[in-house]
């Protein structure tokens, strides 16, 4: 089945260190997208990227960084820089003739300490 | 001011009533409406999704759009145990670029 694989689904790390996110689709899709996801504040987007060795930032960009070497992998890392990194994150894609069409993975919770 | 309002409820009702979500938008140039759905712990997934103004019905689910009035809907008739979620607006003006509300969550109680 085509879908997006996010990994690991709970991850846990002591303030200061650097931790990366994986994202992995199996849909052909151009686009790929991550979004944090705080309890009462809807998503908000990170970084997004529409073309592989491109990408740009989303809202809140400050604290993260991505790459996008493969078209099916968009990781993300969250550096000691962020400064309240504790969220939800959800990885997304879409295909570029589909407006609106966000395929969702299932998120990676993460826990700074 | 957000650019998407969403009351986070919780809503609760009993199974077999209508649920009643809304949406209000500031952005008078958004022209793509969505509805995701969200269960605890996964990733939203797309329920209706609408282009400019007008009704959208699929099954027991109906989208409205208000473009002059800035506001959307989304109707659940027949409402189940399993509809009990988190329910996201999402709008564009564009392609690509989504902006959320912050969700409501729904309870439908047997």
């Amino acid at each position: 089945d085509g879908g997006i694989t996010q990994s690991p689904k709970y991850l846990f790390r002591k303030e200061g260190q650097n931790v990366t996110l994986s994202c992995e689709q199996n849909l052909n899709h151009d686009a790929m997208y991550w979004y944090r996801q705080d309890p009462g504040q809807g998503l908000r987007l990170i970084y997004y990227s529409q073309i592989v060795n491109d990408f740009q930032k989303g809202d809140i960009a400050e604290g993260y960084s991505v790459s996008r070497e493969k078209k099916e992998s968009f990781p993300l890392t969250v550096t000691s820089a962020q400064k309240n990194p504790t969220a939800f994150y959800l990885c997304a894609s879409m295909t570029t003739t589909a407006e609106g069409s966000l395929h969702f993975g299932n998120g990676t919770r993460l826990t700074v300490t | 001011q957000k650019e998407v309002e969403q009351d986070p409820g919780p809503l609760s009702v009993p199974e077999g009533a209508i649920v009643s979500l809304n949406c209000t938008y500031s952005n008078s140039a958004f022209q793509y409406f969505m509805w995701y759905r969200q269960y605890s712990r996964k990733g939203p997934e797309l329920l209706m999704y609408t282009y400019s103004s007008g009704n959208k019905e699929d099954g027991r689910f109906t989208a409205q759009v208000d473009k002059s009035s800035k506001y959307i809907s989304l109707f659940i008739r027949d409402s189940q145990p399993s509809d009990s979620a988190t329910y996201l607006c999402a709008m564009s003006d564009s392609w690509g670029k989504l902006q959320f509300g912050a969700g409501t969550q729904v309870v439908v109680t047997p």
